[in-house]
């Protein structure tokens, strides 16, 4: 398997334009994280996503921020407007349903917002 | 809840000396225990995991953790330390019980000098 797989890798825009991440997670797997890492913060979970539904969204910082799984295979994170704050990597990970399953992580998309 | 704490933000050893990154954890139930590695510009890797049975936990490229109940730890070992060990090290932790969203935990560097 070619394990998590996210796009871009990096994105530079300016503040105000509307950004798109994407995540494909591993077949399979039926949990999806979107999480933030920032040197300030750490490592954030934004939102959970169990069998294509939201399930746990409050680390969604604001309304800018929005996040959809319409299939089992594909994920987005849009921010809009972005603003130069949101200037982190933003890491998908997958995993396996049950609790005691390890997370496999992308290799995250470095946003840059000027 | 359940919270975990990683008390050093780096931790410095000589190569071939032996090394420990600490991690502790408060949960209500019993835990499901992690360790992650993120080296630079990548995603966080699963590196080993305590569920149940022995507290020795041998997990990649020579990594073991030890769960000790009684101090809520489950600190990270190598006995060797090599140069290309040096990263960032995640500690995570579920309540069996409680939600499926793990915590992780601030993050350790680990610098290992030749």
């Amino acid at each position: 398997d070619a394990g998590v797989i996210q796009s871009p890798r990096h994105e530079v825009t300016e503040m105000g334009q509307e950004v798109t991440l994407r995540c494909k997670p591993i077949s399979g797997h039926n949990s999806l994280f979107w999480y933030r890492q920032t040197m300030m913060r750490g490592l954030e979970l934004l939102i959970y996503f169990n069998n294509n539904v939201p399930i746990d969204d409050s680390g969604m910082p604001e309304d800018r921020f929005s996040a959809k799984m319409p299939n089992a295979s594909f994920s987005t994170l849009k921010i809009q407007p972005s603003e130069p704050r949101d200037s982190a990597v933003y890491f998908c990970a997958s995993k396996v349903d049950g609790s005691s399953y390890e997370q496999y992580f992308g290799p995250g998309t470095r946003l840059t917002v000027t | 809840a359940q919270s975990v704490a990683q008390p050093e933000d780096q931790v410095n050893v000589a190569e071939g000396n032996p090394l420990t990154v600490k991690c502790t954890y408060s949960v209500s139930g019993n835990p499901y225990l992690f360790w992650y590695v993120q080296y630079p510009n990548r995603g966080l890797q699963f590196l080993l995991k305590y569920i149940t049975g022995d507290n020795l936990v041998k997990g990649s490229y020579g990594f073991e953790a030890e769960f000790n109940k009684s101090q809520t730890s489950f600190h990270l070992k190598k006995p060797s330390a090599l140069v290309s060990d040096s990263a960032l090290y995640f500690c995570a932790v579920r309540d069996e019980g409680g939600s499926y969203i793990p915590t992780f935990g601030r993050g350790t560097s680990l610098i290992v000098h030749p």
